[in-house]
């Protein structure tokens, strides 16, 4: 099936640093593709819908200017996590669709630690 | 938008036992239902999906239904087995153009050996 692969798979930064989490769809084009966090114990919450060559959808709560969203090409959308703290600390998760939508992929997923 | 209801949070039963994982959705436009599988620390996986125009669907020991009236749909897994313990995610998919999809809470299964 289709490999949607998330780069990296841990990091652990200082407060107020920035962190960049990378998404590619490898082995087909990714017109969408959308940006979870998930807390422990907890479901997978939207944070936006990245389309490619145009701005991010942000949902309702979450500061697009603090979580950096972008979609230059497509198989790629990065997510930059500025001036992190540590309740940023989470689970990030990508998925991409291809051009039909049908089948929706998740990347590996991206522990963030901020301390 | 889309509200997706999960039940129940957590779910035990004995191995070669039936586990039955329920979900309800408000958007009557919603046309796709998936599930997935959550280990601990991975993504989440695919297990199997349904689309408003079906039923049921069944695969091997997994099977999907959807009520497009009553907006509910159910995984039922037979023959349980150990390695079915995980997080179980449902899923809608609303229409539209952005094919975004809204999670319900999870279930936590555990199958006792």
């Amino acid at each position: 099936g289709a490999v949607v692969s998330q780069h990296p798979s841990w990091v652990i930064c200082k407060s107020g640093t920035s962190v960049k989490i990378e998404c590619r769809s490898l082995d087909f084009q990714a017109t969408t593709m959308f940006w979870y966090r998930q807390f422990p114990k907890q479901s997978l919450m939207l944070m936006a819908t990245s389309n490619e060559g145009s701005k991010a959808t942000y949902e309702q709560g979450v500061e697009k200017d603090k979580f950096l969203i972008n979609h230059a090409s497509l198989t790629l959308s990065t997510l930059t996590v500025t001036s992190a703290h540590p309740e940023d600390s989470s689970f990030y998760i990508c998925s991409a669709s291809g051009h039909s939508g049908n089948t929706i992929y998740f990347g590996e997923g991206s522990w963030l630690t901020v301390v | 938008g889309e509200n997706v209801e999960q039940h129940p949070s957590t779910l035990s039963v004995q191995e070669g036992d039936s586990a039955v994982i329920k979900c309800t959705y408000s958007d009557s436009a919603s046309n796709y239902f998936p599930w997935y599988k959550q280990e601990l620390g991975k993504r989440p996986q695919l297990i199997i999906d349904i689309r408003s125009n079906v039923g049921e669907k069944k695969d091997q020991r997994i099977a999907v239904t959807l009520n497009k009236t009553a907006k509910h749909f159910s995984l039922h897994i037979t023959e349980t087995q150990p390695e079915d313990s995980a997080v179980y995610f449902c899923a809608a998919r609303s229409g539209g153009s952005n094919y975004k999809l809204t999670f319900g809470k999870g279930t936590l299964l555990t199958v006792n050996p």
